[in-house]
């Protein structure tokens, strides 16, 4: 069974990048037949998609954040990662990463979230 | 992109039925059966309820079942049970090649 697992700061500082990391276990990011995917979401409020990528290479971004997102993967050490420049406290939320079926479209596999608050 | 739109509260009581509907467009949910219905619990991952408009992945109940109409979407929780007591999220394929959430819809079992 395919794990995900989210790593990285808790806390930025406002104007400064987030960078989160998803280590992916049982499951090669590099296999063909799924997306890489990044979603959040505010505190108390619902979930938004921020990217994904697919097979190492093509990347996909959600219109309202593509200016400031960058999705990367590293297929040595099996991982995808987020950066998010020019945070602010808007940017503070849960956020997810996920594998994402390419045939269906299917988020089906989810890590358990990590808490990035912008504070300074 | 603007979030597909679900009411946001619903309720009912065990061994009920509830529908809960997702409202897109034809560059969404109208476009494509990429329509996926996700539960989730405080605190916890979203998880995958239905897929492709209308199927159910291996191991979830058959209690949960989905429909589409035009824009609109529907997940139906038949027999409903308190552990259905959860939000549940919608979301589409779009024809910019990206993907959008519903806003989310809070399922009370009273």
């Amino acid at each position: 069974q395919v794990q995900l697992q989210e790593s990285g700061p808790g806390l930025v500082k406002p104007s400064q990048t987030l960078s989160l990391t998803c280590t992916v276990s049982d499951g090669s990011i590099n296999s063909g037949g799924y997306y890489w995917s990044w979603i959040r979401q505010h505190p108390g409020k619902g979930l938004e998609w921020i990217g994904h990528i697919y097979n190492s290479g093509s990347t996909y971004y959600n219109p309202s954040l593509k200016s400031r997102v960058t999705i990367s993967a590293d297929t040595s050490k099996n991982q995808f990662s987020l950066k998010l420049s020019s945070v602010t406290a808007a940017d503070t939320a849960v956020y997810y990463c996920a594998r994402v079926s390419v045939d269906w479209l299917l988020f089906d596999y989810w890590g358990q979230g990590t808490l990035v608050t912008v504070s300074s | 992109q603007s979030a597909l739109t679900q009411p946001a509260s619903v309720s009912g009581s065990p061994g009920q039925s509830i529908t809960i509907s997702c409202t897109g467009t034809s560059s969404d949910v109208g476009g494509y059966s990429y329509v996926s219905w996700y539960q989730q619990h405080p605190g916890k991952a979203p998880k995958l309820m239905i897929y492709d408009v209308s199927n159910r992945p291996s191991g979830v109940s058959n209690r949960f079942s989905g429909s589409k109409s035009g824009n609109t979407a529907s997940l139906t929780i038949s027999g409903l049970q308190a552990e259905d007591d959860a939000d549940y999220y919608c979301s589409s394929y779009t024809t910019s090649s990206t993907v959008v959430f519903g806003g989310g819809t809070k399922l009370t079992v009273v």
